[in-house]
């Protein structure tokens, strides 16, 4: 069946350096993603979607200079945290439209920023 | 603004004991309703899912859910629960257009064995 892929599951990394993570669905196309972040025992927030061949949208408070989306293809969107901090130690979940009104996830990735 | 309420942070039950989840929702329009779970670390799984009709669905792994529109509220249930239902469970909502999730806090399950 259809599936979201990211990639890399796990990253740790130093305060400072960028950290990019990716997501691709696999077996469809996918002209919007979506970028959600959890914190943990917590729920899931929006970020951003991300536009095939257009800038991102970002939801209220989320800065887009840290946050950069990339959705270079029908299949591929990119996550970069720059200057990554301790504070941005998360979850981070992707997901895309699969049909109608129906959402599918990655499998997230788990960033940790000493 | 849409809202999901999710009122139970935690809940345990024993096994074989039935089980019922709370979901609240706020929206004005007729909401398109889910359930999701999340086993710890991974990402999220749909168990089921309203949009119109039939007010009671099925889902996979033997879960239910009744939208009830006087209560505003997609409760998701099962009959008997197993040790491998133990997870996060997300209610949620999309608003119209764009494909746009809002999440309630989440329930976590525990099951005894």
């Amino acid at each position: 069946g259809a599936v979201v892929s990211q990639h890399p599951s796990r990253v740790i990394c130093k305060s400072g350096t960028s950290v990019k993570i990716e997501c691709r669905s696999l077996d469809f196309q996918a002209t919007t993603m979506f970028w959600y972040r959890q914190f943990p025992k917590q729920s899931l927030m929006l970020m951003a979607t991300s536009n095939e061949g257009s800038k991102a949208t970002y939801e209220q408070g989320v800065e887009k200079d840290k946050f950069l989306i990339n959705h270079a293809s029908l299949t591929l969107s990119t996550l970069t945290v720059t200057s990554a901090h301790p504070e941005d130690s998360s979850f981070y979940i992707c997901s895309a439209p699969l049909g109608a009104n129906v959402l599918t996830f990655g499998a997230g990735s788990r960033l940790t920023v000493l | 603004a849409q809202s999901v309420t999710q009122p139970d942070i935690h809940i345990t039950v024993s096994e074989g004991a039935s089980l019922e989840l709370r979901c609240n929702y706020s929206y004005g329009a007729t909401p398109y309703l889910f359930w999701y779970v999340q086993s710890p670390g991974q990402g999220l799984q749909l168990l089921l899912k309203y949009f119109s009709g039939d007010t009671l669905v099925q889902g996979i792994k033997g879960f239910e859910a009744e939208f009830k529109r006087s209560q505003s509220s997609f409760n998701l249930r099962k009959p008997s629960v197993h040790w491998s239902d133990a997870a996060e469970y997300f209610c949620a909502v999309l608003t119209g257009g764009g494909n746009k999730l809002t999440f309630g806090t989440g329930t976590q399950l525990k099951v005894e064995l």
